[in-house]
């Protein structure tokens, strides 16, 4: 099963906000929502950001948040800083395999 | 502190087996599911395996079902992956993750701990 369709890159200026998307299928994204997002700084344990959509793990900052919109969710991030630049991931539960990631997007702070 | 440290990882030919390990700590692990989630050189995150609380439950990607065994021992807090008939296509960082759910059953579930990783490297 291919990967959920993310951007290869997204830029942004501190202070700004931009926005990542995750786009899926019937059987994932546009059916449940069991969504997730990922930050990595290469080199360091990916952590878990936003899950089932929208929701906020402890000590993640409300300048991330999450929302889906049929086939495609989405990552926002306002009041964009340089410690953002990270690479985010998506994933999906999904009937076919469980378990789907998206293919990472990476995240340039100018 | 909570904590996962992967190990076992390092050199290997196709077709031979490897175990990988992972250690955990600072929470009550026989209350959540565990997986393993893997990244290819220059690659996206690619889900492995899921185990349930109580191993009752294990779920594969179709990439290694098969070949790769998952399991865990309770008592030692510990994680395995057993990895058989080992191909060019498996070699990755290999990081071991906690289930956000408690009692998943190891299927989907948001990753809410990580560990840094184990490299395995396949060549001949």
């Amino acid at each position: 099963q291919s990967a959920l369709a993310q951007p290869a890159s997204v830029s942004g200026s501190p202070g700004q906000s931009i926005t990542i998307s995750c786009t899926g299928t019937s059987t994932d994204v546009t059916t449940y929502n069991y969504v997730s997002w990922y930050q990595h700084h290469p080199g360091k344990a990916p952590k878990l950001m936003i899950y089932d959509v929208s929701k906020r793990p402890s000590g993640i900052s409300d300048r991330f948040s999450g929302s889906k919109s049929g086939n495609t969710a989405s990552l926002t991030i306002s009041g964009l800083q340089a410690e953002d630049e990270a690479d985010y991931y998506c994933s999906s539960y999904t009937t076919r395999t469980h378990v789907l990631f998206g293919g990472g997007t990476k995240l340039t702070v100018l | 502190e909570v904590q996962l440290v992967e190990s076992g990882g390092g050199l290997i030919q196709p077709g031979r087996s490897l175990r990988l390990s992972c250690a955990a700590s600072g929470f009550t692990f026989d209350d959540y599911a565990m997986h393993w989630v893997r990244q290819a050189p220059g690659k996206g995150l690619e889900w492995v395996s899921g185990i349930s609380w109580s191993s009752g439950s294990i779920v594969y990607a179709d990439s290694v079902k098969g070949r790769f065994t998952i399991s865990r021992d309770n008592a030692r807090n510990s994680l395995y992956l057993q990895m058989n008939s080992i191909r060019a296509e498996d070699m990755a960082l290999y990081y071991c993750a906690k289930g956000h759910t408690y009692g998943g059953n190891g299927g989907y579930d948001a990753f809410d701990i990580w560990g840094q990783g184990t490299m395995v490297t396949v060549s001949s």
